[in-house]
């Protein structure tokens, strides 16, 4: 099971780039690595996924090295309406063989966009 | 608009009274999903159906109850509710049950007093 570290908060000021990392150091190799956003009253909402190098789509970025033990979500130039709480998951509620395991979406990263 | 309609969107419930929280997709999703999220706790899975005809229990399945008599409803029961139920409630579907990609409802605030 992957567990998943995060920092707690980051400020950033409109318009910058900002770089969000997750640790997972015990990753398995079929995992792949999701990253979702929640805004306040709202469900979690897909960004984006990878599984190794670089994903790119018109939300985000995602960098994942080649040892795949960490990942860095990419958030260019944000404005005010990036401020939210963002998720690094690695790997599936449900394994295919039926059960489930215990991913957790922890407490995320909660970025403060600032005028 | 395709997604994940979740309903009430708020309650308040006395203790020891029955609630079901309705979730329906319209996506034909196989697998289906609850959660709640507590204040410092994250999201944590309650009950988890792979497809039409099948649950399971999830991390924190006791004092609720789920069916899946069809692909797109999945209902959340509490039978006797109690105050440490009070939470933000998240139905979640995803296109097959080893699917990292999970689309989520608007969620559900339920109070218990």
């Amino acid at each position: 099971l992957a567990k998943t570290t995060q920092p707690i908060s980051m400020d950033s000021y409109e318009g910058q780039e900002v770089n969000i990392t997750c640790s997972h150091n015990n990753i398995a190799t079929n995992d792949y690595i999701t990253w979702y956003q929640q805004f306040p009253s709202q469900g979690p909402r897909f960004i984006i996924q990878g599984y190794k190098t670089k994903v790119t789509n018109e939300v985000a970025s995602l960098f994942i090295p080649a040892d795949r033990k960490s990942s860095t979500l990419s958030l260019p130039r944000v404005s005010l309406s990036d401020t939210a709480v963002y998720y690094c998951l690695v790997g599936g509620p449900l394994i295919n063989s039926g059960g489930y395991q215990k991913v957790t979406f922890g407490t995320g990263t909660k970025l403060q966009v600032i005028p | 608009i395709a997604g994940i309609t979740q309903a009430p969107t708020s309650q308040i419930l006395a203790a020891g009274r029955r609630m079901t929280l309705r979730c329906t997709q319209d996506m034909r999703h196989n697998a289906m999903y609850w959660y709640r999220q507590d204040l410092g706790l994250g999201l944590r899975l309650i009950h988890y159906s792979n497809t039409a005809g099948t649950t399971g229990k999830g991390e924190v399945p006791d004092g609720y109850s789920v069916s899946r008599a069809n692909t797109d409803d999945f209902p959340l029961t509490l039978a006797s509710a109690v105050p440490s139920q009070t939470s933000v409630y998240f139905c979640a579907s995803s296109r097959a049950p080893g699917d990292e990609k999970l689309f989520f409802g608007s969620g559900t605030q339920l109070s218990v007093l």
